[in-house]
């Protein structure tokens, strides 16, 4: 059965203090992984898909990589504004799953 | 308006009662979604419509019951719920689903509570 575990379940870091959230996975054949972000009481705003490993995107400070079995959202230089709830969310030839997030507080 | 929409933005209901969520995307997409978002638990996704056709069912019990009269609004109805479906109910919307899910814009959910 597929799976998407992520960790850490909540991160709290200073501001400028570069960081790394883990997306592990198991699936039966990837066709995309994505990853969200989500700030209280609003629905999920899309970042980036990643579709085979070796693969990365950036906007801003985030930036996305991709193995065959786990991706890495990584927060350089984060600001306050950065805090939110990281989602990663897998398909393969199954549903979609998404992970548990993690919630990250950036203090300055 | 613009993006995708949601109403009512809050419900709460008796186990009795029917009820029913709309949603209203204004992006010109062709594929809707409806998720489950409860606390501590990874969000689930319910159905999948494509072009107005139901694509996924992922399980749902029978007493949520989606309809897509065309491929701006999608509507949930609800009846004789439990207090587990107490939650956040999401609707996405993307350019069709084709080989993959690709990006999807979330409305703003609908907080649910079922007394």
């Amino acid at each position: 059965e597929d799976q998407v575990t992520q960790s850490p379940e909540a991160l709290r870091l200073q501001e400028g203090e570069s960081s790394s959230l883990n997306c592990s996975y198991t699936v039966s054949g990837l066709r995309g992984l994505f990853w969200y972000r989500q700030d209280p009481g609003k629905g999920p705003e899309f970042l980036f898909t990643l579709y085979s490993a070796g693969e990365e995107k950036e906007k801003e400070r985030l930036k996305a990589t991709l193995t065959k079995k786990e991706s890495f959202l990584h927060i350089t230089a984060p600001k306050p504004e950065d805090s939110a709830t990281y989602l990663c969310a897998v398909q393969g030839w199954g549903k979609l799953q998404f992970g548990a997030g993690t919630q990250v507080v950036v203090t300055p | 308006e613009t993006g995708v929409t949601q109403t009512p933005r809050h419900l709460v209901m008796g186990m009795t009662n029917k009820k029913s969520l709309k949603c209203e995307q204004h992006l010109g997409h062709n594929a809707m979604y409806w998720y489950k978002q409860s606390a501590k638990k990874p969000l689930e996704l319910m159905f999948v419509y494509n072009f107005k056709e139901q694509t996924e069912n992922n399980s749902v019990p029978s007493r949520f019951s989606p309809e897509c009269p065309n491929s701006s609004h999608l509507f949930l109805h609800l009846h004789t719920l439990q207090p587990e479906d107490s939650a956040l109910y999401l609707c996405a919307s993307s350019p069709a689903t084709s080989v993959s899910y690709n990006e999807q814009f979330f409305g703003p959910g609908t907080r649910l509570t079922v007394l």
